[in-house]
């Protein structure tokens, strides 16, 4: 059982170019989550999806588009890079929407925009 | 103040060692708290998951809440150097799906 798979692992960018984060999971969650992970400030959100069809602002939306495809995937969209946005990129997911579901995370990608 | 406070550390405790793993936050509102686990290059792994005010246990791990204090903790007994790793609190409001993370505590457990 894979779980939350996040592709790709690793990626260097140059300021401006574009390029899109995939994440796929096979737990049949209706949520999925990005979050990104930066020393000293910790996992913050940058955008949610309570259900297919869904999307909703986190804590740090800017620069960033999603798109839920359907239950399984949910990409983030990076359309023009800035070195801020140098971060490791955690997909997550969970269950029953409107429940407390603990969050089950991916492996990250680590994004160097330079 | 942030929602949300966790020493970063790190953390040294010598193998054996009982660890204790501290979060204090000041919204009234969160009712779930959770601990997990992220070892490096690694995402966050749930290790723990708690309603109500009490302890939970589960092997060597015990999650203490109090919502009085607004304080959460976790314990760590017979400490190994398999729990070196970055340990997050993670605490919820009932109905919404949105996580609030501690910044996380960095442990080594010295063999």
């Amino acid at each position: 059982n894979a779980g939350v798979t996040q592709t790709p692992k690793f990626q260097v960018l140059k300021t401006g170019q574009s390029m899109t984060l995939q994440c796929a999971q096979d737990m049949n969650h209706n949520s999925m989550y990005w979050y990104r992970q930066d020393p000293g400030m910790g996992l913050r959100l940058i955008y949610y999806s309570a259900s297919e069809g869904t999307t909703d602002k986190g804590e740090v939306p800017n620069g960033y588009n999603v798109s839920r495809l359907n239950k399984r995937e949910f990409s983030l969209r990076l359309e023009s890079a800035a070195p801020s946005q140098t971060s490791v990129y955690f997909c997550a997911s969970s269950g029953q929407q409107g429940l407390a579901s603990p969050l089950h995370f991916g492996n990250g990608t680590r994004l160097t925009v330079t | 103040q942030k929602e949300v406070e966790q020493d970063p550390g790190p953390l040294s405790v010598p193998e054996g060692a009982i660890v204790s793993l501290n979060c204090t936050y000041s919204n009234s509102a969160f009712q779930y708290f959770m601990w997990y686990r992220q070892y490096s290059r690694k995402g966050p792994e749930l290790l723990m998951y708690t309603y109500s005010s009490g302890n939970k246990e589960d092997g060597r791990f015990t999650a203490q809440v109090d919502k009085s204090s607004k304080y959460i903790s976790l314990f760590i007994r017979d400490s190994q150097p398999s729990d070196s790793a970055t340990y997050l609190c993670a605490l919820l409001i009932g109905g919404y799906q949105k996580v609030t993370f501690g910044i996380g505590t960095k442990l080594q457990v010295i063999p």
